[in-house]
Order: structure tokens, then sequence, then C-alpha cells
């Protein structure tokens, strides 16, 4: 079973919809939790946090279940832009700060 | 402006010539790190680095060295590169005191070997 997993893609959508990411990841143990995004095998940049209280930046909404190891994001109001991959990524405490990716879905939102 | 650099942007190379990926980082930030990411698989850790002389294996060492003599600077060497390298390579950073801070990619370096 892989560390940290997500949904396959791509999601196809049209402008307007609403998308959801989900990820799961399995050390009960990891510290923090995060949604990043890449454009087209550019440098992921950090699209934002995650919490167990949820926490919401515009259209974009993150929630964290530490008692099922599931993170989720929500995407209201699709635009063009949004199209790229998500990649959900777990910071292991123990011992240090391993980094885990999942391997990321891809997103095409279309007019 | 804050950034992480690397260099080599592209590279192709032949199994066995030794190479080193260049990365440094303008935020004085301790942790650095270095994935690969191939198709499928998403970005995996290759070392990362918690402080000057201090670093740790993460998911896929094998085949890789890396070294932290000045905060700033994070290579990657592979001694005898083989084509199963062939992949693009990230190297991040932040700070260390706080897991929730962001890391910062390089732009990514694509290697080649052939």
């Amino acid at each position: 079973r892989k560390e940290v997993e997500q949904d396959p893609g791509p999601f196809n959508v049209p402008e307007g919809a609403t998308v959801a990411f989900n990820c799961t990841y399995s050390n009960s143990a990891s510290q923090s939790f995060f949604w990043y995004r890449q454009d087209c095998r550019k440098e992921p940049k950090l699209l934002m946090s995650v919490y167990s209280s949820g926490n919401e930046d515009g259209r974009f909404t993150a929630q964290l279940n530490r008692a099922s190891q599931y993170i989720s994001l929500l995407i209201r109001d699709s635009k063009l832009s949004d199209s790229a991959t998500y990649l959900c990524v777990v910071i292991e405490g123990t011992g240090g700060f391993k980094t885990i990716f999942g391997a990321g879905t891809r997103l095409f939102v279309k007019a | 402006e804050a950034q992480v650099t690397q260099n080599p942007r592209y590279l192709i190379t032949v199994t066995g010539k030794k190479l080193t990926v260049t990365c440094s980082q303008n935020m004085n930030h301790e942790y650095m790190s270095w994935y690969r990411q191939d198709p499928g698989l998403g970005l995996r850790q290759i070392y990362y680095s918690m402080n000057v002389e201090v670093t740790d294996k993460g998911d896929v060492p094998e085949g890789y060295k890396v070294s932290r003599k000045e905060k700033r600077n994070f290579p990657l060497i592979l001694e005898s590169p083989s084509p199963n390298q062939t992949s693009l390579y990230f190297c991040a950073s932040r700070t260390w005191d706080r897991a929730t801070d962001t890391q910062y990619f390089g732009p990514g370096t694509r290697l080649t070997v052939l």
C-alpha cells in the first residue's frame, strides 16, 4: 500500500463546476499536511496547508480527518486556470521531517 | 528575491560518468531536500538535510549522495549514473523549526542518462 494515495485522474470538468480531490495516508504519526499545485512539469507550489479544523482560501477548501487518515480539497466554481496537477503532501515527524508526496491528480477544466 | 536555484537545468550524460547537480537557496533555510519525479509515481524524496552536516535518507537514496557543508548549498551527486536515474529532479528548502512552513522548490533539472 502506498504511503499517500490520491484519486486516480484525470478529472475533466466544465468551468464553474465543483470538484473534490481525496487523499489517504498510512502513517498515523504524520504531522503536517498540504496541497500543492504543479503546472506542466514545473516546480510544485504550495496551494494550502490542511488543518483538522478545516481551512478555506477563496474557492478552495481543505479538510483533514485524522481518525480516518483522510485529506480532502474542494474547488468551487472552477476556472480554466485551475487546470493543473494537485499533489497531496504529508510530512512525517518521527525521527525527522520526511516528506511524502501523493502521485497527484490531474485536473482539466474546459470552457 | 527569495529563490532556490538548480544547475544545470538540462543534462544528457552517459552511464557511469559522475555528475553533480547543484542547489542553492538564499532564504537561510535549515531544511533542504532532493526529489525525483517520474510519470505515475509522483515526487519521491531522495535525501534531506535538517541543517549543516546533518543529512538523512528519503525513500529512494540508492545511487545518490549528498553533502551539506554550507547552509545555502545542497548538491546532489551521482557517482555512477545509470539509465534508471533518468528523471526530473527538484531541490527544495524550508525553515526547520515549524513543519507547517511551505517548501520552496527550484525549477527542476531534467536528467537523461544514456
